[in-house]
């Protein structure tokens, strides 16, 4: 079946502009997360949404950034007034339910903020 | 709360001779840990993983790692790598807070002729 999917692969947008990235889970995986990872760094964590349980937002590094989940599937990650520092790729993963289960990235989305 | 700590941010390493990647962890309760792979320009997969049982795990490309719970460590190690291991390596635990994955900061292998 179809892993997730992340669109657009690829964003240039001008600093000040608003993005929205867009995950796609695999079907039935009530975990979902979001990452970010800045050129030649690890992954920084950003958001996290399990079921109906209310979303972690712990790493949301400002009030710039938001995400929602539509009916458990569909996530958008919004950045508000793009800064450059925000320039990287960021990584969507989905899981399914029960302990111990691994999870499956996406392939990223690359933000320019130019 | 539960963290992962990859005490290497870089290994080089020459073709053929042996690696081994440091992951420590801390948490409160009973643990699930994770090997990731990430080659470059590609997302992240899953090399190995230990929920139970035999400490030692065995993943793909023959690598493997090692649960030493009273070390809370999860060592991962390849006996002879090849140029095509190049990659960065993520350590990661779950288990608490809801069964979410926390990630270490990442270990990046260059394998050098």
């Amino acid at each position: 079946g179809a892993g997730v999917s992340q669109s657009p692969s690829n964003k240039v947008t001008e600093k000040g502009k608003d993005v929205e990235l867009r995950c796609d889970p695999i079907s039935g995986h009530t975990a979902l997360y979001w990452y970010r990872q800045s050129l030649g760094q690890g992954l920084e964590f950003l958001i996290y949404f399990q079921g109906n349980s209310a979303p972690d937002k712990s790493g949301l590094p400002s009030d710039r950034f938001s995400a929602e989940r539509t009916g458990g599937s569909v996530s958008t990650l919004t950045i508000q007034r793009t800064q450059q520092e925000d320039s990287a790729v960021y990584l969507c993963a989905s899981s399914p339910q029960g302990v111990g289960t691994e999870a499956f990235f996406g392939q990223g989305t690359r933000l320019t903020v130019v | 709360a539960q963290s992962v700590t990859q005490l290497d941010s870089q290994v080089p390493v020459f073709e053929e001779a042996p690696v081994e990647l440091r992951c420590n962890y801390s948490s409160s309760v009973s643990v699930y840990l994770f090997w990731y792979v990430q080659y470059p320009n590609q997302g992240l997969q899953l090399l190995l993983k230990y929920l139970s049982g035999s400490t030692l795990v065995k993943g793909i490309n023959g690598f493997e790692a090692e649960f030493n719970k009273s070390q809370t460590s999860f060592h991962l190690r390849k006996p002879s790598v090849h140029i095509s291991d190049t990659a960065e390596y993520f350590c990661a635990v779950s288990g608490a807070a809801g069964n979410k994955l926390t990630f270490g900061g990442g270990t990046r292998v260059l394998v050098k002729p």
